[in-house]
This record gives structure tokens, sequence and C-alpha cells, in this order.
């Protein structure tokens, strides 16, 4: 069945610093890929979908590439703040399956001063 | 955008008792689910719920739970009776769709359950 597997937590970085979450899919199909962000008290929401393959989706600086190839959508941000601090899931959702979208474990990030 | 609201923010009860969480979703959504959160932990799945039936269920929904939505009024998760390991954060969330980019989920803010 379908899956979607991403970097443990929690990640810790500074200020300033780069992101990087992997995110790893498998399916049978050709899914959509989502990102969500939940912060501290709040329920999930969308940061961005792709569709396509090969397409990037990009939201508050974050971005990530649908690799196809390799099954992945790494989420990257070039320098990240504290107030990025909150838990991401990678997520997918594949069109032909009749199952509800599938989501990864979620990561946790802190970012410190 | 669109908003889940959920009722109440924070319910506490006794072990043993029935407790109803209520859910409602964004209003040309068709697609409805709830979550668990324990404190520190991240989300689980629980139950999505399609035209009236539970479509796909987890381990975590277990037979004290039960889902419904009455003439498209709220979506409600009951548990009954409750256990202390049900304290948790329970997320409603309703999608337009199951599949593709219509599968996105629009989350409400949770409902923190305390079992004593």
């Amino acid at each position: 069945g379908d899956s979607v597997t991403q970097t443990e937590g929690p990640v810790t970085l500074s200020e300033g610093t780069s992101l990087t979450v992997n995110c790893s899919y498998e399916t049978k199909q050709y899914p959509t890929l989502f990102w969500y962000v939940q912060y501290p008290g709040e329920g999930p929401q969308l940061l961005f979908k792709v569709p396509k393959a090969n397409e990037k989706g990009s939201n508050r600086g974050f971005e990530a590439t649908y690799n196809k190839e390799a099954t992945s959508f790494h989420l990257q941000k070039a320098s990240v703040q504290e107030s990025d601090s909150a838990v991401y899931y990678c997520a997918l959702s594949d069109p032909n399956s009749g199952t509800y979208q599938r989501f990864g474990t979620g990561t946790k990030l802190q970012v410190v001063p | 955008g669109p908003k889940v609201l959920q009722i109440p923010s924070h319910q506490i009860i006794d072990m043993g008792q029935m407790v109803t969480l209520n859910c409602d979703p964004v209003s040309n959504h068709l697609y409805f689910y709830w979550y668990k959160q324990i404190l520190g932990q991240q989300m689980e799945f629980l139950v999505n719920f399609y035209n009236g039936k539970v479509m796909e269920k987890s381990k975590l929904f277990k037979d004290q739970f039960s889902v419904e939505r009455p003439d498209g009024s709220y979506f409600t998760l009951k548990i009954q009776p409750t256990a202390l390991e049900d304290s948790a954060v329970y997320f409603c969330a309703s999608s337009l769709g199951l599949g593709g980019p219509y599968a996105e989920q629009f989350f409400g803010p949770g409902t923190r359950l305390t079992v004593l």
C-alpha cells in the first residue's frame, strides 16, 4: 500500500542555517504530494502541494521538488527562523487508489536563536 | 480560507463516561477524518468517513469509538466508555475529494480531551 517515510526528529537548528527534511514515498501510481506544517497548539495546515512529477512547490521560503525517479519530495529552506519551529508532515494522495491521503510520521523542527 | 470548527476546545471527563467531540467541517466537503495526537507525539490517523459510512479505520479506532454525521450536521466522534489512554488532542479534518490534489485536508484547531 501507499506509504511515506520522512526524517526522524526532533531536528534542532540555529537561526539562519539551512533545513532539509527528507521525504520518500511508495505508491503504485502517480500521486499528488503535500507538505503540511503544524505550529504548536494548532491543527496542521497545508504548506503546499505538487500534483505533477518534476515540478516544484513553494511557500513561505520552503520548497520541495517532486522527484518521480527517486520517489522523493524533500523539504528545504535556505535560512530558517525561530518562527519555523513546528512539526512538518509529508503526505501523498493517489487519485486512483480509492484510499485516503497518507501522512508521514512528522518531523519536529526546533529553531534556536 | 475554508475553516473547520471543533467544539469544545477542551473537555474534561471521568474515566468510564461517554464523550462526544463535535466537528463542523468545510461546507462543501465530502470526506471527513479524525486524528489523535498524544501530548508531545505526532498525529495519528483514526478514521475516515464518507456518505454516511466509515471507509477506513486504524488500529487506534477501538470498539468504544464511533463516528457519525446525522443529516449534514456536525461530524462527531463518540467514545463510550472512555479510558485514561484516550487523553489526547483530537483533530477533525475534511476534504473535497479522496485522491489527488482535491485530497487536501483542512484541519480544525483540535479538542483537548482529558480523562481523569
